[in-house]
């Protein structure tokens, strides 16, 4: 089993649609959580920083840390054409990052 | 330049070749990191360098692969006698520093290694 488990999909939404996307992991020490999102032939790029538990909101985007149940998740309010990319899911357990490890990647298209 | 550089961005290896890349982090981050991305699959951890000290190499898949950061700057990941199953995107990442506040990872392009 990995440490961190995320559901590769491809995931289709119209635009507008609100998109949840979601993470497990079994290292209870993660304590640091961030959402990356990575466009086609490109490098991740920071999208959601959270530490411990708790919900975090920039603009459209919403992070969402439950430590008890090892679960993040990132919403996209009013879903546009330009966040098609995949999203990855990261957490580390150190805030240096040097132990920091990655979901497999949620593919999301966005449809006009 | 204002973000991390990878060379060569892609290239292409017959089985048994030794290929290098290279990674030129932004100016006067210390760490430095190098990931290993397999089509469909997230990033996944090869080694870890503070300044020129290489502190983690716990994800580095086998004695072929070698890293270097010789002046704490410029980093090369060596593979050597390079196999099918290294087939991937090479990404390095640098971020400035240990403190909080410090730690974010900005990434490069990757560099895309297919063997043949």
């Amino acid at each position: 089993q990995k440490e961190v488990e995320q559901d590769p999909g491809p995931l289709s939404v119209p635009e507008g649609a609100i998109v949840s996307l979601n993470c497990t992991y079994s290292n209870s020490a993660f304590q640091y959580f961030m959402w990356y999102r990575q466009y086609s032939r490109k490098g991740p790029e920071l999208l959601m920083y959270t530490y411990s538990s708790g919900n975090k909101e920039d603009g459209r985007f919403t992070a969402q840390v439950d430590k008890s149940s090892k679960y993040i998740s990132l919403f996209i309010r009013d879903s546009q054409p330009s966040d098609s990319a995949t999203y990855l899911c990261a957490m580390s357990a150190t805030y240096n990052n040097n132990d920091m490890r990655f979901g497999a990647g949620t593919r999301l298209t966005v449809k006009p | 330049g204002a973000g991390v550089s990878q060379s060569p961005r892609y290239k292409v290896a017959k089985r048994g070749q030794d290929v290098a890349l290279r990674c030129d982090p932004i100016s006067g981050h210390v760490s430095l990191f190098w990931y290993q991305q397999a089509l469909g699959q997230g990033p996944e951890f090869l080694t870890y360098f503070q300044n020129e000290a290489q502190l983690d190499k716990s994800g580095l898949p086998s004695d072929r692969f070698f890293a270097e950061r010789p002046e704490g700057s410029v980093s090369t990941l060596k593979i050597q006698r390079t196999q099918q199953e290294d087939s991937a995107v090479y990404l390095c990442a640098s971020s400035l520093g240990l403190g909080r506040g410090e730690a974010e990872l900005f990434f490069g392009e990757g560099s895309r290694l297919t063997v043949l």
